[in-house]
C-alpha cells in the first residue's frame, strides 16, 4: 500500500538553528514527491518537486533531497517567516498523489 | 495572473442545508481537484476532473457532487449539508495529470451546525 509518513509531526528551533524535516515514503514506482508549505488559514504553497533519487533542490534557505526511501527538507538558518506547516506527497504509478500529515515548524526569534 | 480562486472564503450552513463551492483557474490547467483538510486527517481528494467534460471520484466522494463547468471552472456540491462535511475545501488544478505540480486555492472554511 502506498504510504507517506513526516517526522518530527512538530518541531521548534531557535532563529539561525539549522535543522531537517523528513518524508519516508512507499509507492509502486516513484513518479514524482511534491513538497509544499501551508500558512494557517491559507492554501497549500507548492515549493519543489522532486522526481528521482539523487536529485536535489534548493530555493532561498531551503533545500530537499531524494533518496529511494525518503526525502529531506533542509531548513538552513531559518527565521521566523519560515514557520509553518510543511507537506509531503507522492505519486507513484498508479497516478494517485498520496498525502503526508505535515510538520508544524516553529521558528522563535 | 490570479491562480486557483475559490469562493466564499467562509460559509456556515444548517444540517441539510445546500450550497455550492465555486472555483476557477487561470492558468489553462486541465486537471482540477476538490480536496478536503481536517485536523490529524491531511488533505482527502473529494472529486477530481482530468480534463472538461469528465469529473472521477477520489478518496470521499460520498456526500458531494461537482460539475467542471468549463476548462476554468470546477464547482462542489453539498445537497444536503451534515456536520461530518464542517472542514476545509481546497480546490486545486495542475496541467495536465495529478503526476503533475499542483496548485491550490485559498480554501474555503465551512461550518455545519
Amino acid at each position: 500500500e502506498d504510504q507517506v509518513t513526516q517526522s518530527p509531526e512538530a518541531l521548534r528551533l531557535q532563529e539561525g538553528e539549522s535543522s531537517s524535516l523528513n518524508c519516508s515514503y512507499t509507492v509502486s514506482g516513484l513518479r514524482g514527491l511534491f513538497w509544499y508549505r501551508q500558512d494557517p488559514g491559507k492554501g497549500p504553497e507548492f515549493l519543489f518537486t522532486l522526481y528521482s533519487a539523487g536529485e536535489e533542490k534548493e530555493k532561498e534557505r531551503l533545500k530537499a533531497t531524494l533518496t529511494k526511501k525518503e526525502s529531506f527538507l533542509h531548513i538552513t538558518a531559518p527565521k521566523p517567516e519560515d514557520s509553518a506547516t510543511y507537506l509531503c506527497a507522492v505519486a507513484g504509478n498508479n497516478r494517485k498523489l498520496i498525502w503526508g500529515l505535515g510538520t508544524s515548524l516553529a521558528v522563535n526569534p | 495572473n490570479a491562480g486557483v480562486t475559490q469562493t466564499p472564503k467562509f460559509q456556515v450552513l444548517k444540517t441539510g442545508q445546500s450550497m455550492t463551492l465555486q472555483c476557477a483557474q487561470d492558468m489553462n490547467h486541465n486537471s482540477m481537484y476538490w480536496y478536503r483538510q481536517d485536523p490529524g486527517m491531511g488533505l482527502r481528494l473529494i472529486y477530481y476532473s482530468a480534463s472538461e467534460g469528465t469529473t472521477d471520484k477520489g478518496e470521499v466522494p460520498n456526500g458531494y457532487n461537482v460539475s467542471r463547468l468549463n476548462k476554468r471552472e470546477f464547482s462542489l456540491r453539498l445537497e444536503s449539508a451534515a456536520p461530518s462535511q464542517t472542514s476545509v475545501y481546497f480546490c486545486a488544478s495542475s496541467d495536465r495529470t495529478s503526476t503533475d505540480t499542483q496548485y491550490f486555492g485559498p480554501g474555503t472554511r465551512l461550518t455545519v451546525l
